[in-house]
């Protein structure tokens, strides 16, 4: 079965700060891997994704990730945080058995401190 | 450009009474189309998922069912709510599965608070 898991319920950096958000994955064959983020009361918005290609991922707002084969991980970074970016952020997973699913991490809630 | 509208943004319902959330997608054709919910601002919990007119699949048994009558059209419903049913809720769609690699599209969300 496909999962991710995001291994930390809260992670507080303060501004200016590189921050980390981790998820691994556990998948058959090769993973399709997303980020998104959500602020209250609003839908996910869509950060960026891995199919193939380089490792690093590049996507909004400022937003990495790095996809860890060997490690099974594809964490999202940002080189220096702002307070804005304070929000829940979610990993998933596309189930490539059954492109119609996408499974989703618990959530990681990022407090960013001035 | 594809967008995605949800509504009503918030329904206040008392227990048993029936509900209706409806999404509509426009600017993409045939979309796989889904409803998920979202419990206490956490995880996601995939309630159906459709992938054509009058297709629906169920994720999880419950007092909720789906439909899609028209192919960007998406609604939730139930005929009796139960006080379980609150939480936000949230429609979303992707690409058909011959675009393996698209992402989820997400709208504003419904919150629904049954009491």
């Amino acid at each position: 079965a496909q999962s991710v898991a995001q291994p930390e319920d809260q992670v507080n950096v303060a501004e200016g700060n590189p921050l980390t958000v981790k998820c691994t994955y556990s998948v058959s064959g090769n993973p399709y891997l997303f980020w998104y983020v959500q602020y209250p009361n609003r839908g996910l918005q869509f950060l960026l994704k891995y199919i193939t290609g380089d490792n690093l991922v590049k996507g909004s707002y400022g937003f990495e990730a790095e996809f860890n084969k060997s490690q099974t991980s594809f964490h999202l970074k940002k080189p220096s945080a702002l307070v804005s970016d304070s929000a829940l952020y979610f990993c998933a997973v596309r189930d490539l058995r059954n492109f119609n699913k996408f499974y989703f991490g618990s959530g990681t809630k990022l407090n960013v401190k001035p | 450009s594809q967008t995605i509208h949800q509504w009503p943004a918030t329904l206040v319902q008392p227990v048993g009474s029936p509900l209706s959330l409806e999404c509509t997608v426009e600017g993409t054709s045939n979309p796989n189309l889904y409803w998920y919910r979202q419990a206490a601002g956490r995880g996601l919990q995939l309630l159906f998922y459709s992938v054509g007119i009058g297709q629906i699949s169920s994720e999880v048994p419950q007092n909720l069912s789906a439909s899609r009558p028209q192919d960007r059209q998406f609604i939730l419903s139930s005929k009796k709510l139960l006080l379980s049913d609150s939480g936000f809720y949230l429609c979303a769609w992707s690409g058909s599965s011959g675009r393996a690699a698209g992402e989820l599209f997400f709208g504003e969300g419904s919150r629904l608070t049954v009491l």
